[in-house]
């Protein structure tokens, strides 16, 4: 991958709504991307991902969609919950590199 | 089954002193990486190995050196450490799926301090 930015870099929410965060890229031959949280002293936890080869991807409350043509994904979290809040990082791997490029984070915050 | 274990947690050390901080990669993974995580910034990629050989490093001076050993475990080195080396280092593995790229798993992380 080449770069990715993540927007925004600051959500804050109220418990029940909805959260979404977007990436873009920038790499063509990117094929894989990811999504982790990472929880204040904790290493990043991948908690859902996406290959190039599929437009949407769900887990419970969390959903991903890939737009490959506008080079961009979103993570959409619905239900919120206290315990959703953490930072939340995007990241890309192209088939030719191997390393995930991370987007810069976006803290989450859901207000009880 | 365990997961990318890293140690130490904390490290102290003084400005100009050598830092090593070790990394264990889930059973069966090949590949490592190391991360840079600086205070309020995002993860910066730092070293790349896989089957014992760096691969590929960031955009970082020389003084950070590493090692992946036979059982794939790593180790980063830090020389002539400096106060901006203070950050959180993660290690990360995967394995190298021949152009599928697949999860990479992160460790809990080593708190560098230089003072």
């Amino acid at each position: 991958g080449e770069n990715v930015e993540q927007h925004p870099s600051t959500l804050s929410v109220q418990e029940g709504d909805s959260a979404v965060i977007k990436c873009t890229y920038s790499d063509s031959a990117s094929n894989y991307f990811p999504w982790y949280k990472q929880e204040l002293g904790k290493g990043p936890q991948l908690i859902i991902d996406i290959r190039s080869n599929v437009g949407e991807k769900k887990d419970q409350r969390i959903a991903v969609t890939l737009n490959k043509t506008a080079k961009h994904f979103s993570l959409h979290i619905t239900e919120t919950q206290p315990e959703d809040s953490a930072v939340y990082f995007c990241a890309e791997t192209s088939g030719g590199s191997y390393i995930p490029t991370f987007g810069r984070g976006t803290s989450l915050i859901v207000h009880p | 089954e365990a997961g990318v274990t890293q140690s130490p947690t904390h490290l102290i050390k003084t400005r100009g002193q050598q830092a090593t901080l070790r990394c264990s990669p889930i059973s069966g993974h090949t590949s490592v990486y190391w991360y840079q995580q600086a205070l309020g910034l995002g993860l910066q990629f730092l070293l790349w190995y896989d089957e014992g050989e760096e691969r590929n490093r960031g955009n970082f001076p020389p003084r950070f050196s590493g090692r992946q050993f036979p059982n794939y475990s790593s180790e980063l080195n830090v020389n002539a450490l400096e106060l901006e080396d203070s950050a959180l280092y993660l290690c990360a593995s995967s394995l190298r799926g021949r152009g599928l790229n697949t999860e990479a798993f992160f460790g809990q992380g080593t708190r560098l301090t230089v003072v």
